[in-house]
């Protein structure tokens, strides 16, 4: 597709679980971004991958999340032993590359939420 | 560490009237990058504009416009002519480093016809 494609759209689970969000970012994008949207919180970036570096995790929340990307594409977000907590909407971005001029490009989101 | 304010959690408009939207940010920074981004409900993040702070001219997309204050921290989103297919959630954001945005709380803006 064009876009950021984000799976799933929306889930439910049970607190404890894992979890995991699918993020295809757009074909030829280095960079892919993770935010979590929360309605106490706002808007909260997670973590940055660019090519092959070493990712920058400084904003997840705890060692309960977890994110990879393989062949520099897609990326999935592990939540493990889910909390209440941690019902958001996960958002995920991709740019050209780095640079403040390179603008991100979003996904629309899965909505998770922890019952 | 940067913030963003937004200090408007919500706005009104008349349809076809102009409507601005206030952002103040904080940074020790002097090159960066200004956003403004349209989030409707179907939760998408879209960008609706960007401004270099070098570059003192405001940046301008058809209808919408920017008053980039670098001095004063301000970054204020003008809506002229607005439409129905306005309403939604605008984030102000922030890039200096090159990687993570960091945005305001946002303002919500409904548009009356």
């Amino acid at each position: 597709g064009a876009g950021v494609s984000q799976s799933p759209s929306n889930k439910v689970t049970e607190k404890g679980k894992d979890v995991e969000l699918r993020c295809d970012p757009i074909s030829g994008h280095t960079a892919l971004y993770w935010y979590r949207q929360s309605l106490g919180q706002g808007l909260e970036f997670l973590i940055y991958f660019q090519g092959n570096s070493a990712p920058d995790k400084s904003g997840l929340p705890s060692d309960r999340f977890s994110a990879e990307r393989t062949g520099g594409s897609v990326s999935t977000l592990t939540i493990q032993r889910t909390q209440q907590e941690d019902s958001a909407v996960y958002l995920c971005a991709s740019s050209p590359g780095t640079g403040g001029n390179q603008p991100q490009h979003f996904g629309d989101g899965t909505r998770l939420s922890i019952l | 560490a940067q913030t963003v304010t937004q200090s408007q959690p919500e706005m009104s408009v008349q349809e076809a009237e102009t409507v601005t939207l206030s952002c103040t940010y904080d940074t020790s920074e002097s090159d960066y990058y200004l956003f403004w981004y349209k989030q409707p409900p179907s939760r998408q993040m879209i960008l609706v504009i960007r401004q270099e702070a070098y570059k003192q001219q405001n940046a301008t997309e058809n209808r919408f416009s920017v008053n980039f204050q670098k001095a004063a921290k301000s970054f204020s989103l003008k809506i002229s002519d607005s439409q129905l297919g306005d309403a939604a959630m605008y984030f102000c954001a922030y890039n200096n480093a090159g990687n993570m945005l960091t945005f305001g709380g946002g303002t919500r803006l409904m548009v009356k016809p």
